[in-house]
């Protein structure tokens, strides 16, 4: 199974400042068919997972544009440019490459300082 | 709007069943798979099964092979999720989610709002 490493676990942010979040995978998450299938997930408190990111780099429908994801291979980030309190959450990455399983990281908790 | 609604949830002993639905509206239910995911309390995200968008296949993580059963019923627009031989380590909220057909990664793109499941005597 693929394993999914964040760091950091706990990422305290001040209002406004850019955050940036790491994703490494055990292995490579190209697919054969050339995509790179690596995701990005919110979790705001009390609520379900919403995704945010597909294919490294693009964004869902209604995503503001402060998010955005990039890396290749078997690192990828997720960036903010300019943190907002609605931003106050969990992140998760997830692969969807070698399936089954699709696996996750741990997480990381993003609040403000 | 899309809504996936997942009900079935509570507390339940070691050893004993209980079975899961999710109920979906505001998409053509018949282009999504479907995954249950869940999470245990204070804890991340784990997958557990997949359907795929017409039930030709299903797949389960390890964790739960041989005891939990993913099924839907299309004339309901509903998928199940039969979990039997309870464990405490099951003990989580259970999301079901929906996954394009034509999406290769087969990545979950809209979640419900889950349902707690207790497992304790």
């Amino acid at each position: 199974d693929i394993v999914m490493t964040q760091s950091p676990l706990s990422l305290p942010v001040t209002l406004g400042q850019p955050a940036s979040i790491s994703c490494r995978s055990s292995q490579s998450l190209v697919y054969s068919d050339g995509n790179t299938y690596l995701n990005w997930f919110q979790q705001r408190p009390g609520q379900s997972p919403r995704r945010l990111i597909y294919q490294v780099s693009k964004r869902d429908s209604g995503v503001p544009d402060r998010f955005s994801g990039s890396g290749s291979g078997t690192d990828f980030t997720l960036k903010i440019s300019r943190v907002e309190a609605e931003d106050v959450g969990v992140y998760y990455c997830m692969q969807g490459t070698h399936w089954p399983p699709w696996t996750f990281g741990q997480g990381t908790k993003v609040e403000i300082k | 709007q899309v809504q996936l609604v997942e009900s079935g949830g509570g507390v339940v002993q070691p050893g004993r069943s209980l079975r899961l639905s999710c109920e979906a509206s505001g998409f053509t239910f018949s282009n999504y798979g479907m995954h249950w995911v869940r999470q245990a309390p204070g804890e991340g995200l784990e997958w557990v099964a997949l359907i795929w968008y017409d039930g030709s296949n299903t797949h389960y993580a390890d964790s739960v092979k041989g005891r939990f059963t993913i099924s839907r019923d299309s004339s309901k627009n509903t998928v199940f999720l039969q979990m039997n031989s309870l464990r405490d380590e099951d003990t989580a909220v259970y999301y079901c989610a929906r996954a394009y057909r034509m999406d290769t990664a087969m990545v979950p793109d809209f979640w419900g709002q889950g349902t707690l499941v207790t497992v304790s005597s």
